[in-house]
């Protein structure tokens, strides 16, 4: 069964960081792409990051171009996502999510993660 | 590209049909895929490429369109369905999604 474990949320001053960690089991890891989806409260879903399965080829929303940054370690199975100069408007639950490929560009999230809470305040 | 749905709520009963429209504001050809997500959880993928459905996810549900409009439908509506429903083009990147249906109980 393929899980997605998100890890390293929590509350943050403005202007702070905050790295999230997404550690994958039940799939051979490197062979999919990765992304990260938040979802401000009570509103609707914004893509954030996507990478390759060789952790190359990353993109990043207009909205954190810049801010974050995505990596990956295949060995340990895991997706990140660094979070530098937050702000307020950041807070959100962000969601690690596996695309069908190995490439996320033109691919859907096909799994999710529970997701982990940042909060900007 | 942008996705707008409609319309942004929806009542229903167990049994009607429902259905959902996401327009892009470009040609996405069929590369548009639906969620589900229900209060509290993650989404979850119900259909990609316009009309395929994922593994799994009930035969009552499904999708058609191609180009810049699409639709969901929902046969004949249970009680597991009430929940917010998204749309997202998988043409390219960025990713974009709908802004949500939420379907809840006439």
């Amino acid at each position: 069964e393929v899980q997605l474990v998100e890890s390293g949320g929590g509350v943050v001053r403005p202007g702070g960081s905050l790295k999230l960690s997404c550690t994958a089991s039940g799939f051979t890891f490197e062979n999919f792409g990765m992304t990260w989806v938040r979802q401000f409260p009570g509103k609707g879903l914004e893509w954030v990051s996507g990478i390759n399965w060789n952790g190359v080829g990353e993109s990043y929303a207009d909205s954190v171009k810049g801010r974050f940054t995505i990596s990956r370690d295949n060995a340990s199975k895991s997706v990140y996502l660094q979070m530098d100069s937050l702000r307020a408007e950041d807070t959100a639950l962000y969601y690690c999510a596996r695309v069908r490929s190995g490439y996320y560009r033109a691919e859907y999230a096909q799994h999710w993660g529970q997701g982990t809470l940042v909060i900007v305040s | 590209i942008q996705m707008t749905q409609s319309p942004s709520t929806l009542s229903a009963s167990v049994g009607d049909r429902v259905t959902i429209t996401c327009r892009a504001s470009q040609n996405i050809y069929s590369w548009l895929a639906w969620y589900q997500q229900r209060p509290g959880r993650a989404p979850k993928l119900l259909i990609y490429q316009a009309s395929t459905l994922e593994s799994g996810v009930p035969s009552r549900f499904s999708g058609s369109g191609s180009g810049t409009e699409f639709t969901l439908t929902i046969s004949t509506l249970q009680p597991d369905d009430f929940a917010t429903y998204y749309c997202q083009q998988h043409n390219s990147s960025p990713w974009a999604f709908g802004q949500g249906t939420r379907v809840d109980i006439k």
